[in-house]
């Protein structure tokens, strides 16, 4: 499975975008990038996914280099409420094998 | 977590005796996981399922064992509870790579074990 490297943590300001980087140099070419959230003591929760083109839902935006080795995980407007673990995950190829491995993620924490 | 049960939520166990974690989803996703997750090890994968009696090992499969015996239900086994297994469990499920909305987890169950 491709590996991803992210940030131990980021501070952001209430109001402003969070911008959260990852690297997965090792990406395969039907490998999809993942991301979800912790907030504490709950349950994992997903927020968005891609292969190759930048997308976009409710809660963010996800944009991956044309090389697809690197992506960026955009909320606009951070509240208190999405401070969070930040796990940025690379999906391998399904079928009987697809499985998701979760690195240690990135500790967003948004200030007043 | 809707359409994702754990049960039970919190369970106090002793040492040596054998527990069973259940998951029950209503979604009829095909896959199905359990994760377990400790201070300064994140989210490590225990056992999945890909159908019904198919399943298989993640990384941290020692000491436990599963089975999917129908599509809503995925079962997790402590053969013989140790204290190094006290942990918080995680159930999850999902339809299958690229599909929409990923894996939902459930709430967790917070196991001791003394």
């Amino acid at each position: 499975d491709a590996k991803t490297t992210q940030p131990p943590s980021m501070d952001c300001a209430e109001g402003r975008a969070a911008n959260l980087p990852c690297n997965h140099s090792t990406i395969s070419g039907n490998e999809y990038v993942y991301w979800y959230r912790q907030i504490h003591s709950q349950g994992p929760q997903y927020i968005i996914h891609g292969l190759k083109n930048n997308e976009t839902n409710e809660m963010a935006s996800l944009i991956i280099t044309e090389d697809r080795k690197s992506s960026t995980l955009i909320l606009p407007h951070a509240t208190l409420r999405d401070t969070a673990v930040y796990y940025c995950i690379v999906g391998n190829s399904g079928g009987s094998n697809y499985k998701l491995t979760f690195g240690k993620g990135t500790l967003l924490t948004v200030n007043p | 977590d809707a359409g994702i049960t754990q049960s039970p939520r919190h369970k106090v166990t002793e040492t040596g005796t054998p527990v069973t974690l259940r998951c029950h989803q209503t979604e009829n996703h095909r896959y199905m996981y359990w994760y377990r997750q400790d201070p300064g090890h994140g989210l490590r994968l225990i056992h999945y399922s890909y159908g019904v009696k198919d399943t298989d090992k993640g990384e941290v499969s020692d000491g436990y064992s599963v089975s999917r015996s129908k599509t809503e239900d995925f079962l997790l086994t402590l053969e013989s509870a140790t204290s190094s297994q006290t942990s918080v469990y995680f159930c999850a499920i999902s339809e299958g790579q690229g599909l929409p909305n990923g894996y939902t987890f459930g709430s967790g169950t917070r196991l001791t074990v003394v």
